[in-house]
């Protein structure tokens, strides 16, 4: 597509339960990222998939946290037993994977645990 | 590790020039970048500096110095529309292109 896609754009969710991010890179990109931002923050690294690498998971904050890369297009983050501290816009970036070039996001995922 | 140091706020004038600075610590670092952040909007991506230098691109230019593990990005001729937090972000190895971003400076540009 012409730009990283991601949805649902809002989510609310009661504590406890489990959600799913989706985030639909450009086409070709071989990198995606998620990236977690609180109000007025920067931008927290979560999880990174390179080509076919096995994904670095360094920045997953807990294990209710796991995302995976289908095809190596298409990504879902999903976040199990939610918590109010989950609270946050998740963002996804893509890249070509080419050492310079810059991130395209996508618009996030605002989520809202209650 | 590496974190990366900016000012929370910044506020000049429009038709002025602004410096936005960024210091970092780090093993392994590869190059700085600049991203633009409008409220409630994602983040663009502004500029790298892979080299030690200016680079230039439009009203906007961005400066890495390796020796003094600083850079800055500098907005000349500034518009109201500039009014954004703007990011910098470090590579932390050269074989993936995984960034770290400082916190953020908000730059209120006034009339």
């Amino acid at each position: 597509g012409a730009g990283v896609s991601q949805s649902p754009s809002n989510k609310v969710t009661e504590k406890g339960k489990d959600v799913e991010l989706r985030c639909d890179p450009i086409s070709g990109h071989t990198a995606l990222y998620w990236y977690r931002q609180s109000l007025g923050q920067g931008l927290e690294f979560l999880i990174y998939f390179q080509g076919n690498s096995a994904p670095d998971k360094s920045g997953l904050p807990s294990d209710r946290f796991s995302a995976e890369r289908t095809g190596g297009s298409v990504s879902t983050l999903t976040i199990q037993r939610t918590q109010q501290e989950d609270s946050a816009v998740y963002l996804c970036a893509s890249s070509p994977g080419t050492a310079g070039y810059g991130y395209t996001f996508g618009s996030g995922t605002r989520l809202t645990v209650v | 590790g590496q974190s990366l140091e900016q000012p929370s706020e910044v506020t000049a004038v429009e038709g002025a020039i602004v410096q936005i600075n960024c210091t970092y610590q780090t093993s392994g670092f590869y190059g700085l970048s600049w991203y633009q952040q409008h409220d409630g909007g994602a983040p663009t991506f502004l500029s790298y500096n892979a080299l030690d230098g200016l680079e230039e691109t439009g009203r906007f230019s961005s400066f890495l110095s390796r020796s003094d593990s600083y850079g800055y990005l500098l907005l000349q001729e500034l518009q109201m529309k500039d009014s954004a937090s703007y990011f910098c972000a470090g590579r932390t190895n050269n074989a993936g292109n995984m960034l770290t971003f400082g916190g953020g400076t908000r730059l209120m540009v006034k009339p």
